[in-house]
């Protein structure tokens, strides 16, 4: 496609309960990164890939979240046991990546609701 | 620790009237900056960015912003808005990784409303 894609667009979990968040980035970009945005916040980084590899996961809030890319394209964002706290928009961008100063491009986001 | 501070959380402008959205940073190198908006329910869509070169940078839909290196700031101007401007706006500093952009550190925002 010609931007960046995510799915869902909403997601409602019980609390406890395990979600997968996907991102399809633009294709032929190298970074991919991921945020996250509170109610009134701005995004907060998460994760960042090169490629497949995650050369970045300081922004992970804990160790129930998770995130794999695992041919380089397509990134998963996982919440284990998902908190009422982990309720927010997740964003995802990705970039040309390398040497290029090239700015991210931003998908819709997937607003998750933890009840 | 790099940061972005944008000191005003609302700001109400009259329809043609000029803006100028605040915001200043820290961070220890000469950083990349970009402006966003978001529209309730959408994604962030990029305004202007500067990387190098000329202070004062050109964006779409009539905006521009100037990166004043001695007082850390990048502020966001418009000489004339428009009531589809009415939405929230983002100051983003871009870590450098080698040559290309890393992971932006943002704003907590500025929200725009434009009365007629």
């Amino acid at each position: 496609g010609a931007g960046v894609s995510q799915s869902p667009r909403y997601k409602v979990a019980k609390r406890g309960q395990d979600v997968a968040l996907r991102c399809d980035p633009i294709s032929g970009h190298v970074s991919l990164f991921w945020y996250q945005q509170a109610l009134g916040q701005g995004p907060e980084f998460l994760t960042y890939f090169q490629n497949e590899a995650q050369l970045d996961k300081s922004g992970l809030p804990s160790d129930r979240f998770f995130a794999e890319r695992p041919e380089g394209s397509v990134s998963t964002l996982k919440i284990q046991r998902t908190q009422q706290e982990d309720s927010a928009v997740y964003l995802c961008a990705s970039s040309l990546g390398g040497t290029r100063r090239t700015e991210a491009f931003f998908g819709q986001g997937t607003r998750l609701t933890v009840v | 620790a790099q940061s972005v501070t944008q000191p005003d959380i609302h700001i109400t402008v009259s329809e043609g009237a000029s803006l100028e959205l605040r915001c200043n940073y820290s961070y220890g190198a000469t950083p990349y900056l970009f402006w966003y908006v978001q529209s309730p329910g959408q994604g962030l869509q990029l305004l202007l960015k500067y990387f190098s070169g000329d202070t004062l940078v050109q964006g779409i839909k009539g905006f521009e912003a100037e990166f004043k290196r001695s007082q850390s700031s990048f502020n966001l101007r418009k000489p004339s808005v428009h009531w589809s401007d009415a939405a929230e706006y983002f100051c983003a500093v871009g870590l450098r990784l080698g040559g290309s952009q890393g992971n932006l550190i943002f704003g907590k925002g500025t929200k725009l409303s434009v009365k007629p």
